[in-house]
């Protein structure tokens, strides 16, 4: 079965620094996503990206995040200032429909520690 | 349902017996639901979906119901087997919503005893 990739499996990184976090979707899919999951609790939608833009986005997803698929491959999100509460594992998915919602494919996460 | 913390529902259940799962959805007029199980430190893995319009669909061990009237979704596992110990999310999504977003709800974890 086709999978999701993410790199690193686990980053951590001092409080204010810039990290960005590396997923390569499956080949033929056209949705990509990103959520996380604090540790112990669901799992939680960031984004979704379509035809080189963002489709939709949660209140988390403030302006210290960012998203961008810079080649025709990977698909990456960036947040630039972290806090403490960013820790979490982040994980990256994505999905073949053009519309509607579908099944959609999870990579392993990276587990990101803040401190 | 909604679980918030370190606390997770935990099922335990006979290697053999069958597993029901259950989870509450939020949204009426979401249309598609589907489940994921999660192992410790990987990421959610698909195991069966359905569509608003069915009540019921069958994988291979697993059905899924619909209950749309009172909101509510199972997971039903056949045979339960050790390698079923895991985290079991629902979650939820609408066609009408921009971006494809699935909500997800807070899990409950199952144990298998041998």
């Amino acid at each position: 079965e086709p999978e999701v990739t993410q790199t690193p499996s686990h980053q951590v990184t001092q409080m204010g620094q810039e990290v960005i976090l590396r997923c390569v979707p499956i080949s033929n899919h056209l949705y990509f996503y990103w959520y996380r999951q604090i540790l112990g609790q669901k799992v939680e939608f960031l984004v979704s990206f379509y035809n080189n833009e963002i489709s939709e986005k949660s209140e988390i997803f403030d302006d210290q995040f960012s998203v961008e698929r810079p080649d025709g491959s990977n698909f990456t999100l960036k947040i630039r200032s972290t806090k403490l509460e960013d820790s979490a594992m982040y994980f990256c998915a994505s999905s073949e429909a053009l519309m509607g919602p579908t099944r959609q494919y999870f990579g392993p996460g990276t587990r990101l520690t803040v401190t | 349902g909604e679980s918030v913390g370190l606390h997770l529902p935990t099922l335990s259940v006979q290697e053999g017996d069958n597993s029901i799962i259950n989870c509450a959805y939020s949204n009426s007029a979401s249309d598609y639901f589907i489940w994921y199980k999660q192992e410790s430190g990987k990421g959610p893995q698909f195991i069966i979906d359905i569509r608003s319009n069915m009540d019921k669909r069958q994988g291979q061990r697993v059905t899924v119901l619909l209950n749309k009237t009172v909101k509510h979704l199972s997971l039903q596992i056949a045979a339960t087997q050790p390698g079923d110990s895991a985290v079991y999310f629902c979650a939820e999504g609408f066609s009408q919503a921009a971006g494809n977003k699935l909500t997800f709800g807070g899990g409950t974890r199952v144990l298998v005893k041998p």
